[in-house]
């Protein structure tokens, strides 16, 4: 069955610290992968997909196929990167995506 | 562009009681989602619409939980009678059409609780 597990709940760093949010990730098949985030008092929004091979707001993620992992990084934390950061499956044409359970991201200044 | 509209915002039932919710999705947006988010956990989804056509109900729990999109625009969920179980955020999203390509525009959401 397709599953998506986020380890950490809680994730506290100091301000300019790397940042890693783990991702894994049960499937099959050719997996698509994402990072939504959610800002205090703001909607769901997608940060970035595996498909692109951008960085977004100096954040990246590689997909690691072999250890089905899409982990989230940036190399030096931001106060307002504080937020849930939620990874997600994309698994058929419909577009159906399954959530992990989130990462709540603290930066402390 | 304007956004996903959701409402209400808050809703406040005694279970057994019967609850609505709405959706107007991004003008031209074809397909529409509805999402419950328990607290502590990610987004689940309930049902998701292409037009005014059901593509996925799978995790609905039809005994409890209608939705209808009927003229492809707008859509209501419903739960009747709820539970206290049901107590959660529901979300709707919608995107240009399905497909994983295709970035989900959420909603601010419904928050319920069911007493």
């Amino acid at each position: 069955a397709q599953r998506v597990t986020q380890p950490e709940k809680l994730l506290s760093v100091f301000k300019g610290a790397p940042v890693e949010l783990k991702c894994n990730y049960s499937y099959s098949g050719s997996p698509e992968l994402f990072w939504y985030v959610q800002y205090s008092r703001q909607r769901l929004q997608l940060l970035l997909r595996h498909i692109s091979r951008e960085s977004i707001k100096g954040f990246t993620a590689d997909l690691n196929k072999g250890e089905t992992s899409f982990h989230l990084k940036k190399p030096f934390a931001q106060e307002e990167d504080s937020a849930m950061y939620y990874c997600a499956l994309g698994y058929n044409q419909g577009g159906k995506l399954i959530f992990g359970q989130g990462t709540e991201l603290s930066v402390k200044p | 562009e304007a956004g996903v509209a959701q409402s209400p915002r808050y809703k406040i039932i005694e279970k057994r009681q019967s609850v609505a919710f709405w959706c107007n999705p991004i003008s031209g947006h074809a397909t529409l989602y509805w999402y419950q988010q328990i607290l502590g956990q990610g987004p689940k989804l309930l049902i998701q619409f292409q037009n005014n056509g059901v593509v996925d109900d799978s995790q609905l729990p039809k005994d409890r939980f209608s939705a209808e999109r009927l003229k492809g625009v707008d859509s209501t969920l419903k739960i009747q009678p709820a539970k206290l179980e049901d107590s959660a955020v529901y979300l709707c999203a919608s995107s240009l059409v399905a497909g994983v390509y295709n970035e989900q525009f959420f909603g601010p959401g419904t928050r319920l609780t069911v007493l």
